[in-house]
């Protein structure tokens, strides 16, 4: 069946320090979503990537989508306490949108 | 603002019972879904429903069913609850399959 791995399962960074978070998928994807989830929250939208090696940037946060549409990246760059939460990758097949395990991001002021 | 609403935050349910858990969107979007979320798991997908009176079982369907009778709203049933179905349920909808999804704010079951 169609699965996204997404590691590192949880990871604790000092404020100002970079995070990345990765998935992968062991078949070609249409497009993948990526969502935040603050601690008590629901998933929010970040953003969606569709096109092989595509790189897309909201301010801090830099997204790739791998050559192969097998792979993906976030990467937060100088964390700040406001970046907590939970973060997940979300791959799509036809009308079916799987989630990774998510990563758990702490951030230390 | 789409809204994705969840009929129930928290819902406290015996062993057996059949339990019934609404989701109504007010965007008159296509794609429905129901996930549960437990630590470690992530979001596992239990139904997506893509159209009235259509639904496609996800990865974890055993112990579940649906029903999406209006395009609005889509329900999880669980014909006999267990303990192992304790777990934080979220419902989501989107417009069309390559759209963003919206989630409700969960409702949290605990079979007792």
């Amino acid at each position: 069946g169609q699965q996204v791995m997404q590691i590192p399962q949880y990871q604790h960074v000092q404020e100002g320090e970079d995070f990345t978070t990765y998935c992968n998928s062991s078949t070609t994807l249409s497009n993948i979503q990526w969502y935040k989830q603050r601690p008590g929250g629901h998933p929010v939208f970040l953003i969606q990537l569709v096109k092989s090696g595509e790189v897309k940037k909201q301010k801090r946060l830099t997204f790739q989508f791998g050559e192969a549409k097998k792979n993906s990246s976030l990467h937060i760059t100088a964390t700040q306490t406001t970046d907590v939460g939970t973060y997940f990758c979300a791959g799509l097949w036809g009308n079916k949108l799987v989630f990774g395990a998510g990563t758990i991001l702490r951030v230390k002021s | 603002d789409v809204k994705v609403t969840q009929s129930s935050r928290y819902l406290v349910k015996r062993t057996g019972e059949k339990v019934f858990l609404e989701c109504v969107q007010d965007m008159d979007h296509e794609n429905m879904f129901w996930y549960r979320q437990d630590p470690g798991l992530g979001l596992r997908l239990i139904y997506f429903s893509y159209d009235v009176k259509m639904k496609e079982k996800g990865d974890i369907p055993e112990g579940y069913s649906v029903s999406r009778e209006k395009k609005e709203r889509f329900s999880l049933i669980l014909e006999s609850a267990s303990t192992n179905q304790t777990s934080m349920y979220l419902c989501a909808s989107s417009f069309s399959r390559n759209t963003e999804a919206f989630f409700g704010q969960g409702t949290r079951l605990t079979v007792v």
